[in-house]
Order: C-alpha cells, then structure tokens, then sequence
C-alpha cells in the first residue's frame, strides 16, 4: 500500500522567512494533494497536483510534483503566523483507492 | 455550498461503553471517508464508501468498530466496547467521485469528532 513520508516532522520559522516542506513516496504518485490542519480540526484542502513536473501556487504557497512522481514538496514564501498549523500530504495509488495521508508537518511561526 | 457536517463533536465515554458518530457528506458527493487521527498523527482510514458499498475496509478493526451508510447518504462510524486507545479524532469526508487515470478528485473533510476514552 502507498506510504508517505514527511520531513520535517516540525519546524519553527520567524515571520517573513521561507520554508519548505517534502513528503516522499514509497510507490508512484497518481493524485497528491496537499491539506492543511489547526490543531483538533477538520482539514482544509489546499493544493492537489497529478502530472510530474506540475506546479502549482495560491498566494504565498507553491507545492511541485517531481518528474518522477515520488516526492513533492511545499514552500511558503515570507511566512505569517496565519501559516502555522499542521500540513499533510495524501495520495492515492493506481487504483483510486484508499486515500492515505502522511504524519504531518507542524509549523510554527513566530511574530 | 454545504460542508462535510459530524457531530457530535466532542464525546467522553469509559471504557467498554459504546460510542456513534454521524457524517452528513455534501450533496452530491459518492465518496465518503472515515479517517481515525490520533494526537501527533496523520489520519489513518478506517474505511471508504463508494455509494452504499465499502471500497476498503482492510484497516477498520471489524470486533469492535462498524460503520454503514445506509441509501448512500449519510453514514455511522459505531465503536463497542471502546477502547482507552480508541481516543482520537473521527474525521468524516466526502469527495464527489474516486480518482479516475486522468482526473483527481479532492475530499473536504468535517470538523471531526474528538473521542476520549477514560
């Protein structure tokens, strides 16, 4: 089954810094989705992305799927402490199923 | 647009006494999910709908956790006995079809319901 791997496990920035975040794959991506969480709630979708080599950015978040379509990563450019919470990557394998999530990213950002 | 409505959200049972939560998906959506997130970790499946039938369920622990979704709407997550171990957040989502070859689909989660066990 697919597993996914995030690093680092948590971080803490000072406002207006950038930072990136990687989630790697045991088997081939076919949808990867990037989710983001405020403690003991639900998920906030932010970015899906399916082809390798895609792209993709809302405001101050760009996430990039590689070409071979095992790793992604997240980058937020000049952080705000509306940014802190914890992000999860999910994918789903071949088939369409079981949408399985990483173990998250916890950021914190400090004003 | 509706979200992804659960309730209740917050619940606190002892142990062995029997527990239910309910997922009201968005209309529309075939998809549902049920997630189990325990404190630190990512949401872990516990099962998929498709419609009314189960798509996987291979991680559901089938002696004490149950979950139906009755005329492919609404669905129920049952837990009996609970387990102190069973504390965790219940996320219910729902996403409008699975992923096909060339289109994914994303699936908008519910506020959770935060079970502890005591």
């Amino acid at each position: 089954s697919q597993e996914l791997e995030q690093s680092p496990q948590s971080l803490i920035v000072q406002e207006g810094k950038n930072l990136t975040i990687n989630c790697t794959s045991s088997k081939t991506l076919y949808g990867l989705y990037w989710y983001k969480q405020k403690y003991g709630e639900g998920l906030i979708f932010l970015m899906m992305l399916q082809k390798g080599g895609e792209e993709k950015s809302h405001e101050k978040i760009t996430a990039k799927l590689d070409e071979k379509k095992q790793q992604s990563s997240l980058h937020i450019t000049a952080s705000q402490p509306s940014h802190a919470g914890i992000y999860l990557c999910g994918a789903e394998g071949l088939y369409g199923n079981k949408l399985v999530f990483g173990a998250g990213t916890i950021l914190r950002v400090k004003s | 647009e509706a979200g992804v409505a659960q309730s209740p959200r917050y619940k606190i049972i002892e142990k062995r006494q029997s527990v239910a939560f309910w997922c009201n998906p968005i209309s529309g959506h075939a998809t549902l999910y049920w997630y189990q997130q325990i404190l630190g970790q990512g949401p872990k499946l516990l099962i998929q709908f498709q419609n009314n039938g189960v798509v996987d369920d291979s991680q559901l622990p089938k002696d004490r956790f149950s979950a139906e979704r009755l005329k492919g709407v609404d669905s129920t997550l049952k837990i009996q006995p609970a387990k102190l171990e069973d504390s965790a957040v219940y996320l219910c989502a729902s996403s409008f079809r699975p992923r096909t070859r060339t289109m994914n689909t994303e699936a908008f989660f519910g506020q959770g319901t935060r079970l502890t066990v005591v």
